[in-house]
C-alpha cells in the first residue's frame, strides 16, 4: 500500500459544476495537507495547504482535513475550463519530525472541465 | 523572472550516456530539493539540501545519480550511466526554512529521454 492514494481518473464535468477531489493516507505523522496543481508539462504550483485538521476556504477552492479517517479533500466551486489541470495532494510532517523536508505527492487526478 | 529555473528543459541522450541538469533556486532560499516525476505519477523526493549540505537522499537515489550544490546557490544533478527507466520529468524546489509551514516552489522540470 502506498503512503499516499489518490485516484487518477480521468475526471470530466461541466463547466459550474462542484468538483470533488480527495485521497487518503496511511501515515499518522503527516501534519500539513497540499493540494498542488500541474499543467501538462509544468511543475506544480501550490493551491492550497492545511496544517492538521480543519477546513479552509480561498475563493472557489476549499480544502478539508480528517485526521481521524486519514482523508483529505479538494472542492472547487463554480468550475472553469481554466481548472482543467492535474491535481496533485501532497503532505509532509512537522519541521522536527522524521521526512519532514520532503513531501509525499499522490499520483494526482487529471480534470478536465468542459465549456 | 525570479522563480525556480532549469536547465536544460529537455534531454535527449543514448542509454550509457551521462547528461548533468542545473537548478537555480529563487535567491534567498536555503533548501532546496530534487524530485523525479515518471509519466501518470506524483513527484517522488529524491534528495534535498540545507545551504551546501546534502541531508537527505533517498533509496531511489542509485549510485549512478549525484547531487552538489557547492557554494549553497544552484545545484546540479549528474546521472552516469544512463538507463532508459531514467526517463522522467526531473524536479527542482526551493524553500525557505523559517517557522510553520516552508511552501515548497517547484521549477518547470527537465524532461528526459533516454533511448
Amino acid at each position: 500500500q502506498k503512503e499516499v492514494e489518490q485516484d487518477p481518473g480521468p475526471l470530466s464535468v461541466p463547466e459550474g459544476a462542484i468538483v470533488s477531489l480527495n485521497c487518503t493516507y496511511s501515515n499518522s505523522a503527516f501534519q500539513y495537507f497540499m493540494w498542488y496543481r500541474q499543467y501538462s508539462r509544468k511543475g506544480p504550483e501550490l493551491l492550497m495547504y492545511t496544517y492538521s485538521s480543519g477546513n479552509k476556504e480561498d475563493g472557489r477552492f476549499t480544502a478539508q482535513v480528517d485526521k481521524s479517517s486519514k482523508y483529505i479533500s479538494l472542492f472547487i466551486r463554480d468550475s472553469q475550463p481554466s481548472d482543467s489541470a492535474t491535481y496533485l495532494c501532497a503532505m509532509s510532517g512537522m519541521e522536527s519530525g522524521a521526512g519532514s523536508y520532503q513531501l509525499t505527492f499522490g499520483k494526482g487526478t487529471k480534470l478536465s472541465v468542459i465549456p | 523572472d525570479t522563480g525556480v529555473s532549469q536547465d536544460p528543459r529537455h534531454k535527449i541522450t543514448k542509454r550509457g550516456q551521462n547528461v548533468t541538469f542545473r537548478c537555480d533556486p529563487i535567491s534567498e532560499h536555503n533548501r532546496l530539493y530534487w524530485y523525479r516525476q515518471t509519466l501518470g505519477q506524483g513527484p517522488e523526493f529524491l534528495t534535498y539540501f540545507q545551504n551546501e549540505a546534502q541531508l537527505e537522499k533517498s533509496r531511489l537515489l542509485s549510485d549512478r545519480f549525484s547531487a552538489e550544490r557547492p557554494k549553497g546557490s544552484f545545484s546540479t544533478l549528474e546521472i552516469q550511466r544512463t538507463e532508459q527507466g531514467d526517463s522522467a520529468m526531473y524536479l527542482c524546489a526551493s524553500s525557505l526554512l523559517g517557522q510553520g509551514f516552508n511552501e515548497q516552489f517547484f521549477g518547470p522540470g527537465t524532461r528526459l529521454t533516454v533511448l
